[in-house]
C-alpha cells in the first residue's frame, strides 16, 4: 500500500523555466510533509517542508503547495538551473508520528 | 542547516564478518534517529526507529538480530550488520529528528555496504 506516490519517474525541465514535482498521498492522517532532494550515493538532502495548517511556503526559488482537499502537494522550483539536476522525494508524516513515509522519487533533469 | 554525518562512508567486508555504521548529529541533540536502506533505483526504505536510551522499533519484515541499533547518547545511534552476506549489500543512510525547531529529519550522508 503506497501511502505517498509520486507518480512521474523523470521529469526534463529547460534551464531557466519553472520545474513542477507532483506527490500525492492517501493517508488523511498526514499533517507535514517534506521536500528531499538527493544525489547519487548520498543522503537526501531537506529542501523545504509544509505543515497542514498551510497551504503554501516558499523559501527562495522552492515554493511547496498543498491542497489538502485533493490529497496533493507539489513542489516548484523556478528558475531552474543546471544543479537542480537530482532526485527528488517527497515525504509524509502523521499526526504524533515520528517517521516519514517517502514516495518513489523523481528524477529531475534540467537542459541548458 | 542541521548536519547529521554517518561513518564509514564506505565498507568493503567478507562475508560472515559483521560491519558497524556510526550515525551522528553535529550540530543538534537528536533523541530520534532512523535507518534506512535504499535499493538501487528505488526509495528509501525504513528499517528501524532509533530511541536514544530505549530499545529500537523495528519495521515490519527487518531482523532485530541481524540489524542491531544502539542509541547511547543524545548524538550518536549506531547500527551493526552482523554477519554480513552479500544481499545485506546496500546504501544504508540514517536521519536525525531536531525537534527544536521544525520537527524535521536531516539526513546522513549514507554508508555503502558491499559483502564479498
Amino acid at each position: 500500500d503506497q501511502q505517498v506516490k509520486q507518480n512521474s519517474p523523470s521529469l526534463s525541465v529547460q534551464e531557466g523555466r519553472i520545474s513542477i514535482l507532483n506527490c500525492d498521498y492517501t493517508n488523511s492522517m498526514f499533517d507535514y510533509f517534506l521536500w528531499y532532494k538527493k544525489y547519487p550515493a548520498e543522503g537526501p538532502t531537506f529542501l523545504i517542508s509544509i505543515s497542514s495548517i498551510k497551504d503554501k511556503n516558499e523559501d527562495g526559488r522552492f515554493t511547496v503547495f498543498l491542497n489538502k482537499s485533493a490529497k496533493h502537494l507539489s513542489l516548484h522550483i523556478v528558475p531552474s538551473q543546471p544543479g537542480d539536476s537530482a532526485v527528488y522525494f517527497c515525504a509524509a508524516s502523521g499526526q504524533g508520528a515520528q517517521k516519514l513515509v517517502f514516495g518513489q522519487g523523481t528524477r529531475l533533469t534540467i537542459n541548458p | 542547516g542541521a548536519v547529521v554525518s554517518q561513518h564509514p562512508s564506505r565498507v568493503i567486508c567478507k562475508s560472515g564478518t559483521s560491519v558497524k555504521i556510526e550515525c551522528r548529529s553535529l550540530d543538534f541533540q537528536a533523541t530520534t534517529m532512523f535507518w534506512y536502506r535504499q535499493f538501487p533505483k528505488q526509495s528509501l526504505m525504513l528499517m528501524a526507529t532509533s530511541n536514544e536510551g530505549s530499545k529500537a522499533t523495528y519495521e515490519q519484515g527487518v531482523e532485530k538480530d541481524k540489524f542491531l541499533i544502539n542509541h547511547a547518547s543524545l548524538t550518536l545511534s549506531t547500527l551493526t550488520v552482523t554477519s554480513a552476506h552479500p544481499e545485506d549489500s546496500s546504501f544504508y543512510i540514517c536521519s536525525a529528528r531536531d525537534t527544536s525547531g521544525t520537527d524535521t529529519q536531516y539526513f546522513g550522508p549514507g554508508t555503502r555496504l558491499t559483502v564479498l
